[in-house]
């Protein structure tokens, strides 16, 4: 397997402007997670998702953010309209879930850059 | 939620000593202590893991402690090397969800 593939990986983009970026979990994993991370926070999870149905949204910074997954291989994050404190590395994840062993297995993230 | 503080931010070791990590959490109900390596500009990967039901799990040079009463954890590398050089961060989980800390830098001094 090619583990999880997150595309773009560089985004660099104005204020304002709609950004997706976009996750394909290892085939077989039932959990996937978006986190962020910057220096001062760490790696936030932002959301995550069981059998495509989301699980917990908490971590959801505002209404600009959304993520939908409409199938088992495909997941998005959009941001719209972006900030510049935005500017972050987005990483996607996935795991086999409850009954796994609870490794997630990261994507090679998405830094993205609001200017 | 869970929380999980993380401690020291950054960590300077002469190689060869050890270099030791500690985290706590704030959910009893978490049953799983993940550690994650990330090496600069790469992703995180898992070094190693505990589960509630241990108190301690060895891996070559590495090892963690769990003590659940306290609700802490730690990572102990011992005769450290320059590859060891990273960022090391610690994470607990309930169910799926998992929260990580927020990192801890390693520098290995030669």
């Amino acid at each position: 397997d090619a583990g999880v593939i997150q595309s773009p990986r560089h985004e660099v983009t104005e204020m304002g402007q709609e950004v997706t970026l976009r996750c394909k979990p290892i085939s077989g994993h039932n959990s996937l997670f978006w986190y962020r991370q910057t220096m001062m926070r760490g790696l936030e999870l932002l959301i995550y998702f069981n059998n495509n149905v989301p699980i917990d949204d908490s971590g959801m910074p505002e209404d600009r953010f959304s993520a939908k997954m409409p199938n088992a291989s495909f997941s998005t994050l959009k941001i719209q309209p972006s900030e510049p404190r935005d500017s972050a590395v987005y990483f996607c994840a996935s795991s086999r879930g409850q009954g796994g062993t609870g490794e997630l297995f990261f994507g090679e993230g998405s830094r993205l850059t609001v200017l | 939620g869970e929380n999980v503080e993380q401690h020291p931010s950054t960590l300077s070791v002469q190689e060869g000593d050890s270099a030791v990590i500690k985290c706590t959490y704030s959910d009893s109900a978490s049953n799983y202590f993940p550690w994650y390596k990330q090496e600069l500009g790469k992703r995180p990967q898992l070094i190693i893991d505990i589960r509630s039901n241990v108190g301690e799990k060895k891996d070559q040079r590495i090892a963690v402690t769990l003590n659940k009463t306290a609700k802490h954890f730690s990572l102990h590398i011992t005769e450290t090397q320059p590859e060891d050089s990273a960022v090391y961060f610690c994470a607990a989980s309930r169910d799926d969800k998992i929260i990580f800390g927020k990192g801890t830098r390693l520098h290995i001094l030669p």
